[in-house]
């Protein structure tokens, strides 16, 4: 049982290059979620799914993409990056329902430097 | 105004001691509280949910305060390994879905 895991680890890009962020969770959970974390602001929700099929925005979502046509995998896209989005993202999942009332089980993170 | 406020610290303490952490949050339809704790470049780990009456677990102790909205974390007999940075965690499903984290806390206790 894995849990949450996060492919690549560490990633650098040029301005402009695009990616894409795989997290992939084994609890059967409904709900997954990508942040951002930069220094002094917490982690920021980029977008959220509440199962299969299913994406909705979250608090910053603005240069970013996602897609979840498999229940256990959420992808991130950056299609064009740009500085700003130098960062550590962080992939969650959590159980069902109400979403912002359960306990979000996180993965390791993956380190994105945009030059 | 952040929606969810902690102090950055660091707070330095020595093994033993007992440091107590709070929370400030602003938007009163706020439905659930919880404290994650972070490690130096790993990810966020639920430490405890925050309830009502207040619960504990262990050394740790978490209150919240409705009336005030504000939440506490307090640690007793503090060890190395509780050396950490604490995230303030609330959430609401009014007004579209939501969590938000506090900026976190960070701790060093010193032998």
């Amino acid at each position: 049982n894995a849990g949450v895991t996060q492919t690549p680890k560490f990633r650098v890009l040029k301005t402009g290059q695009s990616m894409t962020l795989l997290c992939a969770q084994d609890m059967n959970h409904e709900y997954m979620y990508w942040y951002r974390q930069d220094p002094g602001m917490g982690l920021r929700l980029i977008h959220y799914s509440v199962g299969e099929g299913t994406t909705a925005k979250g608090e910053v979502p603005d240069g970013y993409n996602v897609s979840r046509l498999k229940k256990q995998n959420f992808l991130l896209g950056l299609e064009s990056a740009a500085p700003s989005q130098t960062s550590v993202y962080f992939c969650a999942s959590s159980t069902w329902g109400s979403g912002a009332t359960d306990t979000q089980y996180f993965g390791p993170g993956t380190r994105l430097t945009v030059l | 105004r952040k929606e969810v406020e902690q102090d950055p610290g660091p707070f330095n303490v020595p093994e033993g001691a007992t440091v107590a952490f709070n929370c400030t949050y602003s938007n009163s339809a706020s439905q659930s509280f919880f404290w994650y704790r972070q490690d130096c470049r790993k990810e966020p780990k639920l430490l405890m949910s925050v309830y009502s009456s207040g619960n504990e677990d262990g050394r740790f102790t978490a209150q919240l305060n409705r009336a005030s909205q504000y939440i506490s974390l307090l640690i007793r007999d503090s060890k190395l390994s509780d050396s950490a940075t604490y995230l303030c965690v609330v959430g609401r499903n009014t007004g579209g879905f939501k969590t938000i984290f506090g900026a976190g806390t960070r701790l060093f206790v010193k032998a």
